[in-house]
């Protein structure tokens, strides 16, 4: 198992450019989420998806789109960055079937918006 | 909306000292308790959790946690810290639901010196 992974690594983007960072997971969770990490701030959520076709707003949604078209994937997309948007970025997905609803983080993406 | 309180941001110890983080979260019904850890350049892993039975939790590394449901509490505690232990450590909560997502602390920052 590959659990969960996520592309690219790094990334610089010029303001106004758009882009997608890629999730993927191999574990069947019907949940998935982005976060972002900033110094000093933790980890917040941006958009989750509790199935294929539902997906729902976190605590910082704004500039950033999700759409969850299949189980494995959940793609977040940047419709045009800005340098707010200069953050560490990590998916997650769990199973919602039984508690604790632990969830496996990807790698990250560091994304750098000049 | 729930929230999760880390006391310290920072901590230095010395090897051999003895380790305890605290984390305190508002919510007032079924919660399930994480701890996460960040290496350096590294994405999260669990270090422990809790959703029921005894309240003292053991995990990975020699950590350990105390739930005590009385004080919102999930203190993170290790009896001798090592030199690798240099990481970012991160309380989370769940509400009890599947679907819920997680709420982290703003996280500690944990420098052990030699």
């Amino acid at each position: 198992n590959a659990g969960v992974t996520q592309t690219p690594k790094f990334q610089v983007l010029k303001t106004g450019q758009s882009m997608t960072l890629q999730c993927a997971q191999d574990m069947n969770h019907e949940y998935m989420s982005w976060y972002r990490q900033d110094p000093g701030m933790g980890l917040r959520l941006i958009h989750y998806s509790v199935g294929a076709g539902i997906t729902d707003q976190g605590e910082v949604p704004n500039g950033y789109n999700v759409s969850r078209s299949t189980t494995e994937d959940f793609p977040l997309r940047l419709l045009s960055a800005a340098p707010s948007q200069t953050s560490v970025y990590f998916c997650a997905s769990s199973s919602v079937r039984s508690p604790p609803y632990e969830q496996y983080f990807g790698p990250g993406t560091r994304l750098t918006v000049t | 909306a729930q929230s999760v309180s880390q006391h310290n941001h920072h901590v230095i110890l010395s090897e051999a000292a003895s380790l305890e983080l605290g984390c305190n979260y508002s919510y007032g019904g079924t919660v399930n308790l994480f701890w996460y850890v960040q290496y350096p350049g590294q994405h999260l892993q669990l270090l422990l959790k809790y959703f029921s039975g005894d309240p003292l939790v053991k995990g990975i590394k020699g950590f350990e946690a105390e739930f005590i449901k009385s004080k919102f509490s999930f203190n993170l505690r290790k009896p001798s810290v090592q030199w690798s232990d240099t990481a970012e450590y991160f309380c989370a909560v769940n509400s009890g639901g599947g679907a819920d997502g997680l709420t982290f602390g703003k996280g500690t920052h944990l420098i052990i010196q030699p």
